[in-house]
């Protein structure tokens, strides 16, 4: 079955470490997103990828890098510099870039990161 | 500024008792407009896409409906299974999609 694979489903952090969540997809979508997912908010866009070897930053991108050097996998590194990393991170896919008409987000089943 | 409420926050329904949850914005030129189920520890799951005032479209127990201003998400009948958040997306001529807090559905048997 095609789908959206994120790893670890759960990671504990020291303050002060960097870690990098991963996002496989086997849709062969061309866009892959990063959200953040906090109680009580709507999901928040971190970083976005059209194409191979391209991303733009989110709306809250501050803190957060990532690279796209397979079309299948767009991993996502928490860096120390995040003030607030402690979230639901939720990686999502569409078959085209900027989500046209007939193409909503596929989400994977999220990775829950508690820093400590 | 760009802005999708969803009400309530969470319904508590019992099986049978059929209601709607409510997705209101305000966007720049709608693009589009999704609703997503999402149960708990899971990423959420497309549900419908509505294009334009007046559409509506239908799954199983669940219809979705368009203004100019709203949508409704009706509930026909529900059951146990029903229970989840439901979130609304709103996509604007930008291409940007803004999401709603998402309303928590309980349905007892």
């Amino acid at each position: 079955d095609g789908g959206i694979t994120q790893s670890p489903k759960y990671l504990f952090r020291k303050e002060g470490q960097n870690v990098t969540l991963s996002c496989e997809q086997n849709l062969n979508h061309d866009a892959m997103y990063w959200y953040r997912q906090d109680p009580g908010q709507g999901l928040r866009l971190i970083y976005y990828s059209q194409i191979v070897n391209d991303f733009q930053k989110g709306d809250i991108a501050e803190g957060y890098s990532v690279s796209r050097e397979k079309k299948e996998s767009f991993p996502l590194t928490v860096t120390s510099a995040q003030k607030n990393p402690t979230a639901f991170y939720l990686c999502a896919s569409s078959e085209e870039a900027l989500r046209a008409h007939n193409s909503p987000l596929h989400f994977g089943n999220g990775t829950r990161l508690t820093v400590t | 500024e760009d802005q999708v409420t969803q009400s309530p926050e969470a319904l508590r329904l019992q099986e049978g008792e059929s209601s709607s949850l409510n997705c209101s914005y305000t966007v720049s030129g709608l693009r589009g407009l999704f609703w997503y189920r999402q149960d708990p520890g899971k990423g959420p799951e497309f549900l419908f896409t509505l294009y334009s005032a007046g559409e509506e479209k239908e799954k199983e127990r669940l219809k979705a409906t368009l203004t100019k201003k709203e949508s409704f998400l009706h509930i026909t009948a529900p059951k146990p299974e029903d229970s989840a958040t439901y979130l609304c997306a709103v996509e604007d001529q930008g291409g940007k999609l803004i999401f709603g807090q998402g309303t928590e559905l309980s349905v007892k048997p």
